[in-house]
């Protein structure tokens, strides 16, 4: 079957940088994403790997393993509104078509 | 910049009315997709669209949802009759194909009293 775990909630402070995990286990893989969701709003895309290694995107880098199945999210440098949840999704192939698996999320709170 | 456009933005039901929601993908995009998000979860794919066919409605309970995309543009969910657990967020995402990112919707919050 399909499942992604990732923490809970996350606490950091104002200017740091946090690392926000996620292990899946999927048939078919076929990348990974990361989307960012502010409270009451709609997800809204950060990130994307398909092979090993680190992507990187101005503050934002996410890293890829996938023979460990296990992904993270560096957030550096910190700010108040990158207090939001950080979902984690997997998309694996079955049955000739291609299905996303989003995990529960990761709501981080940063602190002034 | 083009958006994926969602109404109502609310919606608040008595269980067992009949109620329905619209998507308007980015213009171009091939594949829609409508999630439902329960607070606290992440969000559930309930079916997927490429053009006016359903290619995955596994999740979808049949028995009370339906969705359509008649002319591979917009897109109807409806649910009849709702139930109290329906209360959630129901996203619709857009995506130019099947493998590409997908652009969300700002959703219709749904609240079955």
């Amino acid at each position: 079957g399909q499942n992604i775990d990732q923490p809970t909630e996350m606490t950091a402070t104002e200017g740091a940088i946090v690392q926000i995990n996620c292990t899946y286990q999927t048939s078919g893989f076929n990348g990974l994403f990361w989307y960012q969701q502010h409270a009451g709003e709609a997800p809204t895309f950060l990130s994307y790997n398909v092979l090993d290694g680190l992507e990187e995107k101005g503050r934002f880098s996410s890293f890829l393993s996938r023979s460990k199945g296990y992904s993270y999210l560096l957030l550096k440098e910190l700010q108040m509104k990158d207090s939001a949840s950080y979902l984690c999704a997997v998309r694996g192939a079955a049955s000739g078509t291609y299905k996303y698996i989003f995990g529960t999320g990761t709501r981080l709170k940063v602190l002034a | 910049e083009a958006e994926v456009a969602q109404s109502p933005r609310y919606k608040i039901t008595e269980k067992s009315q009949a109620v329905a929601f619209w998507c308007d993908p980015i213009s171009g995009h091939a594949t829609l997709y409508w999630y439902r998000q329960i607070l606290g979860q992440g969000p559930e794919l309930l079916v997927q669209f490429q053009d006016e066919s359903v290619v995955d409605d596994s999740q979808l309970p049949k028995d009370r949802f339906s969705a359509e995309r008649l002319k591979g543009v917009d897109s109807t969910l409806k649910i009849q009759p709702a139930e109290l657990g329906d209360s959630a967020m129901y996203l619709c995402a857009s995506s130019p194909g099947r493998i590409d990112e997908q652009f969300f919707g700002p959703g219709t919050r749904l609240t079955v009293l």
